[in-house]
């Protein structure tokens, strides 16, 4: 079974610029989660799905928004870049029909995103 | 409201040496535990997990961990490094409140592995 696929793994924008990341979860799987890593912050919830609804928000402004579509495929967008958005942003799937919190969510390799 | 603390930034160990890796979480309700390791340049990889049930949980590569209610710790050891298992090594749990899938991590600790 193929894993959490992101693309694209790389990207360089500038500030005031938008960006879409996508992330296709593992087959099956309805939950798609969005996670930023930085050094500074270290991994920090974005928002999380489930069939096709948002079912939980982080502590982001709103330049940050995602959305997931019937066949659970996620992206990501963040509006108006700022410097401090560089970042890994990775994306995680989970099976569980209800999704709960003893799912097991397996992550994607992330897309690196530099703001200049 | 739930957090994870990893106490030690960085850990070095020779190869062979036991791992040690150390987490504390608070949670006011029995809590999810979470261990991930990650690769430089990629994603999280789950080692272990822990729910209920037995309180001595093991993971994949030789990996291992306990849940110790009374000390609330969730502590990663694996009796003999190798070179291979220097990365980069996060403890999460679960946030009950939301009953959701989101995991609050801690800041990771650095694994140094030296020959």
């Amino acid at each position: 079974k193929a894993g959490v696929t992101q693309t694209p793994r790389y990207l360089i924008k500038t500030r005031g610029q938008q960006v879409t990341l996508s992330c296709s979860p593992i087959s099956g799987h309805r939950s798609v989660s969005w996670y930023q890593q930085t050094p500074g912050q270290g991994l920090q919830f974005l928002f999380e799905y489930f069939s096709e609804t948002q079912r939980n928000k982080g502590n982001f402004p709103g330049r940050f928004s995602g959305r997931q579509f019937s066949n659970s495929r996620s992206e990501m967008n963040v509006s108006t870049l700022e410097l401090g958005d560089s970042a890994l942003y990775l994306c995680a799937s989970s099976s569980k029909p209800s999704g709960s919190s003893t799912d097991t969510q397996y992550f994607g390799p992330g897309t690196r995103l530099t703001v200049l | 409201a739930q957090s994870v603390t990893q106490l030690g930034s960085h850990v070095s160990v020779s190869e062979g040496a036991l791992v040690l890796l150390r987490c504390n979480y608070s949670s006011s309700v029995p809590p999810y535990l979470f261990w991930y390791v990650q690769y430089p340049n990629q994603g999280l990889q789950l080692l272990l997990k822990y729910t209920t049930g037995a309180t001595l949980v093991k993971g994949i590569n030789g990996f291992e961990a306990e849940f110790k209610k009374s000390e609330t710790s969730f502590h990663l050891t694996k009796p003999s490094a190798h070179m291979s298992d220097a990365a980069e090594y996060f403890c999460a749990v679960s946030d009950l409140r939301s009953n959701t899938g989101k995991l609050i991590f801690g800041q990771g600790t650095t694994l140094q592995v030296k020959p």
